[in-house]
């Protein structure tokens, strides 16, 4: 069945770049997956979908400094000009057959 | 504006039962297929289940198969899941969350939560 594979934790400077990654196990490496950001103490929210060209589809009112690409059974998310409500956990997910699944997380820390 | 609202959680004794709701505002309801998702406090996201437009197909994740039940009313706009035989596992944050179209399943809408406590 199809793994998502993501490191637990990131950090960086405010307003620097980081770049989150989410790993496919290799049968599925051409699944599109989305992610979606939880800040501390909230509610999970879609940021956008990542389709295995690199081309995603943001979800509402995400900001430009969001965006999604893909190299092989890596789907990448980055944000850029880091804010602090930018910190909180990230999570990626794909789905099959009526299934969802979820990676583990990424816990993103502001500098 | 699209909403989704989940209610009903509390604290109910092991081995008992629960029935949370979330109420859809702002869309088409009965377009979408939908979610239930829980998060134990502190821990990652874990799919629960899934239910087709008009209840056509429900999938359930191994770990809540036969005791939970995934329903929905569409002239309500409403998603429900009945829980039963509870156990301290299964106390978490319940989400429901709305896949973005028939033909493809990401999650783009998502509740605020509710949550469910089990305990003696």
């Amino acid at each position: 069945q199809v793994v998502l594979t993501q490191s637990p934790s990131a950090s960086a400077s405010l307003g620097a770049s980081v770049r989150l990654t989410c790993t496919l196990n290799n049968e599925y490496n051409t699944y599109a997956i989305a992610w979606h950001q939880q800040r501390p103490q909230k509610g999970p929210r879609f940021l956008m979908k990542v389709n295995s060209d690199g081309s995603h589809d943001k979800g509402d009112a995400v900001p430009y400094r969001f965006s999604g690409s893909s190299s092989g059974a890596v789907r990448f998310l980055t944000i850029s000009s880091l804010q602090p409500d930018d910190e909180g956990d990230y999570y990626c997910q794909t789905w099959a057959a009526g299934i969802q699944v979820f990676g583990p997380g990424t816990s993103v820390t502001v500098l | 504006e699209m909403q989704l609202v989940e209610s009903g959680g509390g604290l109910v004794k092991p081995g008992g039962s629960l029935r949370v709701s979330c109420t859809a505002s702002g869309f088409s309801f009965s377009s979408s297929n939908m979610n239930w998702v829980r998060q134990v406090p502190g821990k990652g996201l874990e799919w629960v289940a899934s239910i087709s437009t008009w209840s056509r197909w429900a999938y359930y994740a191994d770990s809540v198969k036969g005791r939970f039940t995934v329903s929905r009313d569409n002239a309500k706009n409403s998603l429900f899941l009945q829980m039963n035989s509870l156990s301290a596992g299964d106390s978490a944050v319940y989400y429901c969350a709305r896949d973005a179209s028939t033909t493809s399943a990401h999650l783009d809408l998502w509740g605020q939560g509710v949550l469910v406590t089990v305990s003696s």
